[in-house]
């Protein structure tokens, strides 16, 4: 199972927006709209911020919006601010075969 | 409250088995499909195994396939790993998650705090 490719580093000024890329394949990302990504800060348990490609759970403020083309899904925070500044995981469903696959991680920085 | 809580991690040497448990609470745990997702120190997240709601499905990831097994007892609330073999790429945090219910795909909205599990030769 080959982990989706996300860029290392992402950074913006607040207020500015930053967007995130996870590339897959016509396997996982490409075949289904179940992308999901996570927010983590060091030490801390993943938070669940975007499913299914756009949504987002109650709580989640609406900076966070999520996007899909082809094989590759895109994580957008608008408005930056300086609690967004942690590292950012897409997930996709792979089929029966290789099930769930986790991107590489991004580490977003607030300038 | 929601609530996952993990144990059973711990320093175990190459070649040995551990059982990790995570006690749930504060919701309907039978109603649930849940997760085992690793980080090892530094590294990103990486999905171990999933099991439905009446552990009928059950899946893992290559890494773990064959050495690793998923389990879960909804008269307890409880979800279980079971580790064999284990090799030093095996050290990570381990984390248990709960699927969101109205959700397609791995979308964990709760987690546990995470067990360390450490693999030395």
């Amino acid at each position: 199972q080959s982990a989706l490719t996300q860029p290392p580093s992402a950074s913006g000024s607040p207020g500015q927006s930053v967007t995130i890329s996870c590339t897959g394949t016509s396997s996982d990302v490409g075949a289904y709209n179940y992308v999901s990504w996570y927010q983590q800060y060091p030490g801390k348990a993943p938070k669940l911020m975007i499913y299914e490609v756009n949504k987002r759970p109650s709580g989640v403020p609406d900076r966070f919006s999520g996007s899909k083309s082809a094989n590759t899904a895109s994580l957008t925070v608008s408005g930056l601010q300086a609690e967004d500044e942690a590292d950012y995981y897409c997930t996709s469903y792979g089929g029966s075969s290789k099930f769930y696959v986790f991107g590489t991680g991004t580490t977003v920085s607030v300038l | 409250e929601v609530q996952l809580v993990e144990s059973g991690g711990g320093l175990v040497q190459s070649g040995g088995s551990l059982r990790l448990s995570c006690a749930a609470s504060g919701f309907t745990f039978s109603n649930y499909e849940m997760n085992w997702v690793r980080q090892a120190p530094g590294k990103g997240l990486a999905w171990v195994s999933y099991i439905n709601r009446n552990s009928k499905s059950i899946h893992y990831a290559d890494s773990v396939k064959g050495r690793f097994t998923i389990s879960r007892d909804n008269a307890k609330n409880s979800l279980y790993l079971q580790m064999n073999s284990l090799r030093d790429e095996d050290t990570a945090v381990y984390y248990c998650a709960r699927e969101k219910g109205d959700c397609g795909g791995d979308c964990n909205d709760f987690w546990g705090q995470g067990t360390l599990v450490t693999v030395s030769s």
